[in-house]
């Protein structure tokens, strides 16, 4: 299994963009078949999905978030990121990356406050 | 977006003992891409059944998957300790949507 580690800022204040990068070892960002996802954990809730960006590059978006989401891949340092837009305190999380549905980053927290 | 709504909430059992963790889903997951993680408080979320009723890779086989079409179920045949945790069902045969279950926690008496 590949392993995978999250990194970025822990603080964003409301309006910017949060950034972040998922850095994947052990295997190749742009071998078949594979989705790199972005999930979230938001304080005393579940996990939501946020999207996903496939080998190919293709993205696929959770509705509710659509419009302010973008994941792209770096096929040439083995990473690919996620930038959400217009944060408010809903987006403070744990952010975590993930391969397909069976190796996943520990995570990062990312705070929204001034 | 399919919704998925899991059942219980809650569940406290006593070591040895076996749960059952419902997953429905609102329509029906296709090619039963249905998965169960386990995640506990501070770690990475473990994938430990996907396709509905294939175990991953290391996973002992006290957890076992079944269903398909509309509702799945996860059981855990003796539970021990360290099966303390919160469950999450997830459907990603639907796209462009994947969407989580809300989770059912695991209390170990």
């Amino acid at each position: 299994h590949v392993q995978l580690q999250e990194s970025g800022p822990g603080l964003v204040k409301p309006s910017q963009t949060l950034s972040l990068t998922c850095t994947v070892s052990g295997g190749s960002i742009d071998s078949g078949g594979f989705y790199w996802s972005w999930n979230r954990q938001s304080p005393g809730k579940g996990l939501e999905w946020i999207g996903y960006v496939y080998y190919t590059g293709n993205t696929y978006y959770n509705p509710s978030l659509n419009s302010r989401v973008n994941m792209s891949l770096d096929t040439p340092n083995n990473k690919f990121s996620l930038h959400l837009s217009s944060v408010t305190a809903a987006d403070t999380a744990v952010y975590y990356c993930a391969s397909d549905q069976t190796s996943w980053g520990q995570g990062i927290l990312v705070t929204v406050s001034s | 977006e399919i919704v998925l709504t899991q059942s219980p909430g809650t569940l406290s059992l006593s070591p040895g003992e076996r749960a059952t963790l419902s997953c429905r889903a609102s329509q029906t997951v296709v090619g039963s891409y249905l998965a169960w993680l386990q995640h506990k408080p501070g770690q990475a979320p473990s994938l430990l059944i996907y396709g509905a009723s294939n175990r991953a890779a290391g996973i002992p086989d006290r957890f076992s998957g079944s269903g398909s079409g509309t509702d799945f179920t996860l059981t855990i045949s003796r539970l021990e300790p360290e099966d303390s945790a919160v469950y999450y069902c997830q459907q990603y045969g639907y796209s462009p949507s994947w969407t989580f279950g809300q989770g059912t926690k695991v209390e170990i008496k």
